[in-house]
C-alpha cells in the first residue's frame, strides 16, 4: 500500500463551476477525514467518515459541499458553484482507530479564478 | 471550546542550533500529534503522544498533561529541517484533529 492518495493534486476552476476531489485511504483504515487548509493557517476539519457512514460535519461544510464514501473505501468531496473563497488545500487523512496515528494525503490545491 | 495554540509562528535559526516549538491546548486530550508539512502540502506524522516523551533521531517531543503543554525539539538543526511544524490534538470524545496554526521553521546554512 502506498499510503493515502488524492486526485487531482491541483485544480484550477472558474467561479461557479463544480469540482470533485477523490481520496483513496490506506486500505485497512475505516476512518477517513477531510480537512481544508488556507494559506498560513493550520488545517480545519470538514467531515469524518467511519466506513461508509458520515458521522460528523463541520459548520464550514456549507450546502454547496458534499462528501461521500459509498463503499467505505475511497471518498469524494464535491463543491458546487465554486466561489473564490473556496480556494484552499483540501487534505484527506485516514486512520485505523480513534487514538492512532493519522496518515495524510498530499492534498488537492484548488484555485478558483 | 477545543483550541490549540502554537508558538512561535515563524522561527529562523542557524544550522546546528537547538530548536523548540511550543503547543498549548485548552482542555483534556486523548493524544497530541506533531506533524511536518513541506512546501507542496504533504503532511507527515512525526509523533503521537499522550504522556511523557518520545524521541526519533534528532527530534524529541514532550508533553505535560497537567500544564496542557507540549514541545517539539530539534537538536543539531539542519537546513533540511526547514518546514512547517504543526501540532494537533485529539480531544476526548472527539474523532477529529484540531490543529494549531503551524510554525514555519527556516534553518540557514
Amino acid at each position: 500500500d502506498t499510503g493515502v492518495s488524492q486526485d487531482p493534486r491541483h485544480k484550477i476552476t472558474k467561479r461557479g463551476q463544480n469540482v470533485t476531489f477523490r481520496c483513496d485511504p490506506i486500505s485497512e483504515h475505516n476512518r477517513l477525514y477531510w480537512y481544508r487548509q488556507t494559506l498560513g493557517q493550520g488545517p480545519e476539519f470538514l467531515t469524518y467518515f467511519q466506513n461508509e457512514a458520515q458521522l460528523e460535519k463541520s459548520r464550514l461544510l456549507s450546502d454547496r459541499f458534499s462528501a461521500e464514501r459509498p463503499k467505505g473505501s475511497f471518498s469524494t468531496l464535491e463543491i458546487q458553484r465554486t466561489e473564490q473563497g473556496d480556494s484552499a488545500m483540501y487534505l484527506c487523512a485516514s486512520r485505523s482507530q480513534a487514538n492512532t496515528e493519522a496518515f495524510f494525503g498530499q492534498g488537492t490545491r484548488l484555485t478558483v479564478v | 471550546k477545543n483550541e490549540v495554540e502554537q508558538s512561535p509562528q515563524n522561527l529562523t535559526a542557524q544550522e546546528g542550533e537547538f530548536i523548540t516549538i511550543n503547543c498549548s491546548y485548552s482542555v483534556g486530550i486523548s493524544a497530541l500529534h506533531w506533524l511536518q508539512q513541506h512546501p507542496g502540502g504533504g503532511i507527515v506524522s512525526l509523533f503521537m503522544l499522550s504522556s511523557g516523551k518520545k524521541k526519533h533521531g534528532r527530534l524529541i517531543a514532550t508533553i505535560n498533561i497537567q500544564e496542557k503543554h507540549s514541545s517539539l525539539h530539534i537538536t543539531a538543526s539542519h537546513p533540511r529541517d526547514s518546514a512547517v511544524y504543526i501540532c494537533a490534538a485529539s480531544f476526548q470524545g472527539a474523532q477529529k484533529l484540531v490543529f494549531g496554526q503551524g510554525t514555519r521553521l527556516t534553518i540557514n546554512p
